[in-house]
């Protein structure tokens, strides 16, 4: 049980495009899910804290505007990357909390 | 803000040897995380520990939490090439935020 799932698993778009990631609980409900950035042999990075029905908490340093969340049920969390650019590939990884976190698979993203 | 530091950042190990990591937190903690993630995969929880002094095994593994509930170690005794991996810690802090370790990759040569 306890099983998070993240579409697309890779993704490669051109500079100025927009690319929407999704994640999924697919057999408990979460209030609250997380996304996290992990660069190259690097820790993960909380990007932000999203929570059903209501908008998202962005730690420090991460555009509002460029990386948007919605939330819309207890099961689906998505993140929008708007007008991506080179700098913005990274593997990015969601997850769900259910008494512990679990974790999506992560979607790469890689932006010519 | 809360920070969390985790070593050695790298780690090579002979098969059957055992294998530490530390992590230290800034902050005091109301629980701390371990997770590993094995190369191209995702992190995978292997355990919380939430009390002071708390000390939990799972095998080969044993977790340990300090009595100030600021760092914690995972050793591993007797590794196996299936132990190859990095292993995080991940600290909650007052803010109820999980901030990551930096993480120690493990490499176990046969």
């Amino acid at each position: 049980g306890a099983v998070v799932s993240q579409h697309p698993s890779w993704v490669i778009c051109k500079s100025g495009t927009s690319v929407k990631i999704e994640c999924r609980s697919l057999d408990f409900q979460a209030t609250t899910m997380f996304w996290y950035r992990q660069f190259p042999k690097q820790s993960l990075m909380l990007m932000a804290t999203s929570n059903e029905g209501s908008k998202a908490t962005y730690e420090q340093g991460v555009e509002k505007d460029k990386f948007l969340i919605n939330h819309a049920s207890l099961t689906l969390s998505t993140l929008t990357v708007t007008s991506a650019h080179p700098e913005d590939s990274s593997f990015y990884i969601c997850s769900a909390r259910y008494n512990e976190q679990f974790f999506g698979p992560g979607t790469r993203l890689t932006v010519l | 803000g809360q920070q969390v530091m985790q070593i050695p950042q790298y780690q090579h190990v002979q098969e059957g040897e055992d294998f530490t990591t530390y992590c230290n937190s800034s902050t005091t903690l109301s629980n701390i995380q371990w997770y590993k993630q094995r190369p191209g995969g995702h992190p995978v929880f292997l355990i919380q520990l939430v009390k002071s002094g708390e000390v939990k095994k799972q095998k080969r593994l044993t977790f340990q939490f300090g009595e100030a509930k600021k760092n914690s170690s995972l050793h591993i005794t007797a590794t196996q090439t299936t132990d190859v991996g990095t292993y995080f810690c991940a600290g909650r802090g007052s803010a109820r935020q999980l901030t990551f370790g930096s993480g120690t990759q493990l490499t176990v040569l046969p």
